[in-house]
């Protein structure tokens, strides 16, 4: 299947603030979650992935949660900048690889500085 | 992390011609595929390319007016054929290396048809 969205929703923060992004995604059997930004002009770049044996991953300044229960991932990104202004995906994919995304719906960072 | 380069960057293209999208992946990848992305919208998957056989379409995407090629494990092309406004997108290409590898994307190529 695939997501489409019309328009994209926006979520407004303040620089410094934290920001959660949420999604949700539509295979159950999916086992593999990715998390990518675009900015404008550029394609996907990856920001963090999560295996479905685990419900939490941290990087750098961001942690993915997974809730399998209820098909919804959710992107934290700690003391927000104006850099990190873009449009956030998230993908569900299988682990074994080559295989196509399927993308959710995207939301728009602003960040308020 | 996989390094893809797509060109060109973007087109103006009269109503009717066609243009081929090319990729380049820095290392050898079993897949590679192909989206598109409308104004303000999500990625869509167009097909994905295998060497050596026929791409594989998604329902919508015929390969008649996709047709792509795939000669070898760092490269693929996609020609947008016979184009309308309607084909106005972004047209991105990806890659993974495999098993728990996330796929990485080229910068796309911003397409319009007068």
């Amino acid at each position: 299947g695939e997501s489409v969205g019309l328009h994209l929703p926006t979520l407004s923060v303040q620089e410094g603030d934290n920001s959660i992004i949420n999604c949700a995604y539509s295979n159950s059997a999916s086992d593999y979650f990715i998390w990518y930004k675009q900015e404008s002009g550029k394609g996907p770049q990856f920001i963090i992935d999560i295996r479905s044996n685990m419900d939490k991953r941290q990087g750098q300044r961001v942690t993915v949660l997974l809730n399998k229960t209820v098909k919804h991932l959710s992107l934290q990104i700690a003391a927000t900048q104006p850099g990190d202004s873009a449009v956030y995906f998230c993908a569900e994919n299988f682990f074994s690889g080559n295989t196509p995304l399927v993308f959710g719906k995207g939301t728009r960072l602003s960040v308020i500085a | 992390s996989a390094v893809i380069s797509q060109k060109p960057s973007r087109d103006i293209c009269q109503r009717g011609t066609s243009l081929t999208i090319q990729c380049q992946v820095d290392s050898q990848v079993t897949m590679m595929f192909w989206y598109r992305q409308q104004p303000g919208q999500s990625l869509t998957l167009i097909a994905t390319a295998n060497q050596g056989s026929e791409a594989t379409y998604e329902s919508g995407f015929v390969i008649d007016k996709f047709p792509i090629s795939r000669p070898n494990l760092t490269f693929s092309t996609l020609t947008v054929s016979n184009m309308s406004p309607e084909d106005s997108s972004i047209y991105l290409c990806s890659a993974g290396r495999g098993q728990g590898q996330p796929q990485h994307f080229g910068d796309g190529t911003r397409l319009s048809i007068l």
